[in-house]
């Protein structure tokens, strides 16, 4: 069964830093674009970022670019997501979830159970 | 930036049919894809590429997509269904999740 552990949240004053990981298990990790989705409390989803099989190209939101930085580690089976000049609403709970290999079109076929990131002082 | 607009509630009575839109401009020439999330839960798969259904979703699940809007149904609706509906698409390369329906099986 295709697994999706995220780790690495918590509280963080605004302004701070957080690393998030995902350990990726029972699939072939470096052959997917992974993702980081969020849900802020009793709010709808919102994709945060993507990263290709090698890690070689990542795409962010407009929200998030230039303070967040996906990465991966197919070596580790582990995917990041290091979050930097954090502000209160990005407080939410992160997903990591894994693209289905389709080429066009693909959906988001595993998710993680999210770790939640809160930003208060 | 692209939206995805969605209606924020849709009641159904136990073996109705619960039909669920998702507007955005020219939606037909994308693909949409569906997730179902219980309260407490990670979203779950239900419908990509417009009408395809992942392995164990089941049958009642299925979809279309044309024009400006893209539309979930669900066939002889079960309780066990009440959750929020979003639905998905591509922007270039970037993923675009629509505001969702809360399912409510009366």
């Amino acid at each position: 069964e295709v697994q999706l552990v995220e780790s690495g949240g918590g509280l963080v004053q605004p302004g701070g830093s957080l690393r998030l990981s995902c350990a990726a298990s029972e699939f072939t990790f470096s052959i997917y674009w992974m993702h980081w989705v969020r849900q802020a409390p009793g709010k709808g989803l919102v994709w945060v970022s993507r990263i290709n099989p090698d890690g070689s190209s990542t795409t962010y939101a407009d929200s998030v670019r230039g303070r967040f930085t996906i990465s991966r580690d197919n070596a580790k089976n582990t995917l990041y997501l290091q979050m930097n000049s954090l502000r209160a609403e990005d407080t939410a709970m992160y997903y990591c979830a894994r693209e289905t290999i389709e080429a066009t079109g693909p959906g988001l076929d595993y998710w993680g159970q999210g770790t939640l990131v809160t930003v208060s002082s | 930036s692209y939206e995805l607009t969605q209606p924020p509630s849709v009641s159904v009575s136990p073996g109705q049919t619960a039909s669920f839109t998702c507007s955005g401009d020219k939606l037909g020439d994308k693909y949409a894809c569906w997730y179902q999330q219980k309260p407490g839960q990670s979203p779950i798969l239900v419908i990509y590429q417009d009408t395809k259904r992942p392995s164990g979703i089941p049958e009642r699940f299925s979809g279309s997509n044309s024009g400006n809007t893209a539309t979930l149904t669900i066939s002889g609706t079960q309780a066990v269904d009440e959750a929020d509906y979003y639905c998905q698409a591509w922007d270039s390369s970037t993923v675009v999740f629509g505001g969702g329906t809360k399912l409510t099986v009366l």
